[in-house]
């Protein structure tokens, strides 16, 4: 089936230090979400890009789509200790009917 | 008000037993899922049912089986409990069943298998 695979799994960082994880498909995406999940929480939505090429911002997270919509990014400016979670990707399954939701990405911010 | 909310939130039982896990959205939203994260943050798919349609993830073992009284609710059966279903589900809506939608997910309910 439909698989995204996402790295890096961990990152620790310094506060003020940028992050960038990545999102990678094998095959075309119609488009793809990103969720944010914090300790003990659980996914809250963040974007959808569906456009090839299209970067959306929300304050200091960049989202990025791929030319080829094979692959996206979320980057985050200046890392401070509320950015700690786990970031996923989702991307369309290959019946287009469901989510499927790549490994995420661990981020931990250091004071 | 809770968007998406499931009780209980903490589950503890034994082996064989049966269970289930009620969860509820307030959204109006035509779409809600069932989702497992495993101890290692896998996110995966159970179910996905609106009023015409429910998709089972093939993996699924027919153990687990959902059941909608209503629009706004999505409970989840689970018969003969092994050690391996320990994990966190997620109950989830969306506006619509589609990829174009955003997923509201709900608290979670941490099931330990004893």
């Amino acid at each position: 089936g439909q698989q995204v695979m996402q790295i890096p799994q961990y990152q620790h960082v310094q506060e003020g230090e940028d992050f960038t994880t990545y999102c990678n498909s094998s095959t075309t995406l119609s488009n793809i979400q990103w969720y944010k999940q914090r300790p003990g929480g659980h996914p809250v939505f963040l974007i959808q890009l569906v456009k090839s090429g299209e970067v959306k911002k929300q304050k200091r997270l960049t989202f990025q789509f791929g030319e080829a919509k094979k692959n996206s990014s979320l980057h985050i400016t200046a890392t401070q200790t509320t950015d700690v979670g786990t970031y996923f990707c989702a991307a369309p399954d290959n019946y287009g009917q469901n989510f499927v939701f790549g490994p995420g990405t661990r981020l931990s911010v250091l004071p | 008000d809770t968007a998406v909310s499931q009780t209980p939130k903490y589950l503890v039982t034994q082996m064989g037993n049966d269970k289930s896990i009620k969860c509820e959205q307030n959204l109006g939203h035509d779409t809600m899922y069932w989702y497992k994260q495993d101890s290692k943050k896998f996110l995966k798919i159970m179910f996905s049912y609106n009023n015409k349609e429910l998709i089972i993830n093939e993996t699924v073992p027919n153990r687990f089986s959902p059941k909608s009284p209503d629009k706004a609710h999505l409970n989840l059966h689970i018969n003969s409990l092994e050690l391996g279903d320990s994990a966190v589900y997620f109950c989830a809506s969306s506006y619509r069943q589609g990829m174009a939608y955003e997923q509201y997910f709900g608290p979670g309910t941490r099931l330990t298998v004893t």
